[in-house]
């Protein structure tokens, strides 16, 4: 079955800890984004790739950090600069960026707590 | 830029009624428009996308959406709901020049009652 799947689930970091969360797709998509969720805001862009070894900053980039060496992955990490963290965060892919008629697929997301 | 309104945060109906959620966008290029449903605790999936041709766009699970240029909206609907169309659902537009990013509306939370 091809998808994305990203992990863990579920995660709890103390402040201060930098934390990765993985992405994984096999849908041999060019493009991956990251995008974080809160009640009642929608979806809001973090970083977004292209291409492999060529990303992005979206809209929220300030603390975060990502890396594209392969195509099929693209983690997110969460460093210790982000001053409110705690939201459930979705990676997406779509065939490629442009054109841009070409709609997103997304996984099943990883809800990160700071405790 | 863009930008997109969901005016209703919460609609709540009764199983086997009609349901409309509406979306409302502002754009200075032509745009691409989607909706997308998210269930709890789940990534977002594509119902329907409106690209060019006839306004009316027929998605997954019964919906369909009518895109009004004239009133920049894309409304989503659905004749009779189920208990399984409880969810989050999103508004999505994108432009479509170079390098446009998708833009999410706020949601809204659709919560079929029995």
């Amino acid at each position: 079955d091809g998808g994305i799947t990203q992990s863990p689930k579920y995660l709890f970091r103390k402040e201060g800890q930098n934390v990765t969360l993985s992405c994984e797709q096999n849908l041999n998509h060019d493009a991956m984004y990251w995008y974080r969720q809160d009640p009642g805001q929608g979806l809001r862009l973090i970083y977004y790739s292209q291409i492999v070894n060529d990303f992005q900053k979206g809209d929220i980039a300030e603390g975060y950090s990502v890396s594209r060496e392969k195509k099929e992955s693209f983690p997110l990490t969460v460093t210790s600069a982000q001053k409110n963290p705690t939201a459930f965060y979705l990676c997406a892919s779509s065939i490629v960026l442009v054109p841009s008629y070409n709609e997103q697929f997304f996984g099943p997301g990883t809800r990160l707590t700071v405790l | 830029a863009q930008s997109v309104t969901q005016l209703d945060s919460q609609v709540p109906v009764f199983e086997e009624a009609p349901v409309e959620l509406r979306c409302n966008y502002s754009s200075s290029v032509s745009v691409y428009l989607f909706w997308y449903v998210q269930y709890p605790n789940q990534g977002l999936q594509l119902l329907l996308k409106y690209l060019s041709g006839s306004t009316l766009v027929k998605g997954i699970n019964g919906f369909e959406a009518e895109f009004n240029k004239s009133q920049t909206s894309f409304h989503l609907r659905k004749p009779s709901v189920h208990i399984s169309d409880t969810a989050e659902y999103f508004c999505a537009v994108r432009g479509k020049n170079y390098g446009q990013n998708f833009v999410f509306g706020p949601g809204t939370r659709l919560s079929v009652l029995p």
